[in-house]
């Protein structure tokens, strides 16, 4: 059983706050990846982090921002909220590079931006 | 770049009837490929992935899934569905050298009584 956890799970927030999405992993693992899922559509990926001090955007542009100062640690921020950032974040991690390694879900945020 | 088509986007199946989930790729080399269950409010689960050997591959909860080259396929299979298998079900295709891995669009599932 993985062990990634993100907080909070809920979260409804007005425009303009700055909010923190927390994702936290006691695997060791080294890549860390953050999803934005919509319903009916496929997850997009919005950063990822092959290990401390690496940060990397996806293939989806996202006004978020993400830091990796702790291996088991992955933070996802959006400076300004917007109605169009409302959608869930998943967080998750592998325990090698490359896609090959299989990755292990946190069980999601879900963020309202009135 | 790879990609992952799931052709049926809700199949509805009566409890006890047998299930199979359709999944296409598309990937120029060997792919890694993934089967995810996703309950309501949840994150994904793992359900069985295929990296080489066998073309059949038996996950957790009774699922399983065949590779089939020729076709490009990874369909999930289940010989007899329960109540608690209605979710969400995602297909996904890596490879050792890329750096994301791609994920179909979903199949709900919805089992009935």
């Amino acid at each position: 059983e993985a062990d990634i956890y993100q907080t909070p799970r809920y979260l409804v927030i007005g425009t303009g706050k700055k909010i923190t999405l927390e994702c936290s992993q006691t695997m060791g693992h080294d890549k860390m990846y953050w999803y934005q899922q919509d319903p009916g559509m496929e997850l997009h990926l919005i950063h990822y982090s092959y290990g401390v001090n690496s940060t990397e955007k996806g293939d989806l542009s996202s006004e978020s921002t993400v830091s990796r100062i702790r291996t088991e640690h992955f933070p996802l921020t959006l400076e300004s909220a917007r109605p169009s950032h409302t959608s869930q974040y998943l967080c998750a991690s592998s325990e090698r590079q490359g896609a090959g390694g299989t990755q292990y879900f946190g069980p999601g945020t879900r963020l309202l931006v009135l | 770049a790879q990609s992952v088509t799931q052709p049926d986007i809700h199949i509805t199946v009566s409890e006890g009837a047998s299930l199979e989930l359709r999944c296409n790729y598309s990937y120029g080399a060997t792919p890694y490929l993934f089967w995810y269950v996703q309950s309501p409010g949840q994150g994904l689960q793992l359900l069985l992935k295929y990296f080489s050997g066998d073309t059949l591959v038996q996950g957790i909860k009774g699922f399983e899934a065949e590779f089939k080259r020729s076709q490009s396929s990874f369909n999930l299979r289940k010989p007899s569905v329960h109540w608690s298998d209605a979710a969400e079900y995602f297909c996904a295709v890596g490879s050792l050298n890329n750096n994301d891995m791609r994920f179909g669009a979903g199949t709900r599932l919805t089992v009935k009584p």
